[in-house]
């Protein structure tokens, strides 16, 4: 099956600074990848999410970038603010609607 | 956007007695719901995922006789969990796809405390 793996598990970034997450999978059937931010105890809210024929996506201060041969995609925060602190998650799947697999989680704290 | 709901949002049960944990679409169909648990500071990990009308398939060493899914409607899948213990605490989330993005939409989650 699908394995997804991230890093960092932890990012710290002064306010204003980028912040960058990278994923890795295994599955080269996997043609959908969102991203979620979720804070504690809450659900996980999608962010952005990029289909395989797509190599960039940007929305505002996010972006995700996917590179489909070397199986790996990256979301990237720039102008960061206190409120991004949460944990992001990555997340891979065969097609938009199809179950997902995530991966470990990045705890991303904004210092101001 | 849609949204999906989840009851309870959280419950404490004795071990060894069994919890019932609601996931519906408010204003969706959804065929196909999936189920997810998430212990504290990890991932969400597939647990089932539950279609309407026909058995749940369940993810490599979830116990189908533990956790039973049932998806009698369009807008509802249930998950039970039988004879509860310690270590089945953890918060349940249900997520379910929305047409045509087919975007996945989180249930706001069930945290289970069994003592």
């Amino acid at each position: 099956g699908e394995n997804v793996e991230q890093h960092p598990s932890t990012l710290s970034v002064q306010e204003g600074d980028s912040a960058v997450i990278k994923c890795t999978y295994s599955d080269s059937a996997s043609n959908y990848f969102p991203w979620y931010k979720q804070e504690l105890g809450k659900r996980p809210q999608l962010i952005i999410d990029i289909r395989s024929n797509v190599g960039e996506k940007k929305d505002q201060r996010i972006a995700v970038t996917l590179n489909k041969t070397a199986k790996h995609f990256s979301l990237h925060i720039t102008e960061t603010q206190p409120e991004d602190s949460a944990v992001y998650f990555c997340a891979a799947s065969s097609a938009a609607g199809n179950k997902l697999t995530f991966g470990g989680g990045t705890r991303v704290l904004v210092k101001p | 956007g849609a949204v999906v709901s989840q009851h309870p949002s959280w419950v404490i049960c004795k071990s060894g007695t069994s919890v019932k944990i609601e996931c519906r679409s408010l204003d969706f169909q959804a065929t196909t719901m999936f189920w997810y648990r998430q212990f504290p500071k990890q991932s969400l990990m597939l647990m089932a995922t539950s279609n309407e009308g026909s058995k749940a398939t369940y993810e490599q060493g979830v116990e189908k006789d533990k956790f039973l899914i049932n998806h009698a409607s369009l807008t509802l899948s249930t998950l039970t969990v039988t004879s509860a213990h310690p270590e089945d605490s953890s918060f349940y989330i249900c997520s379910a796809p929305s047409l045509p993005a087919a975007e996945q939409y989180f249930g706001p989650g069930t945290r289970l405390t069994v003592t």
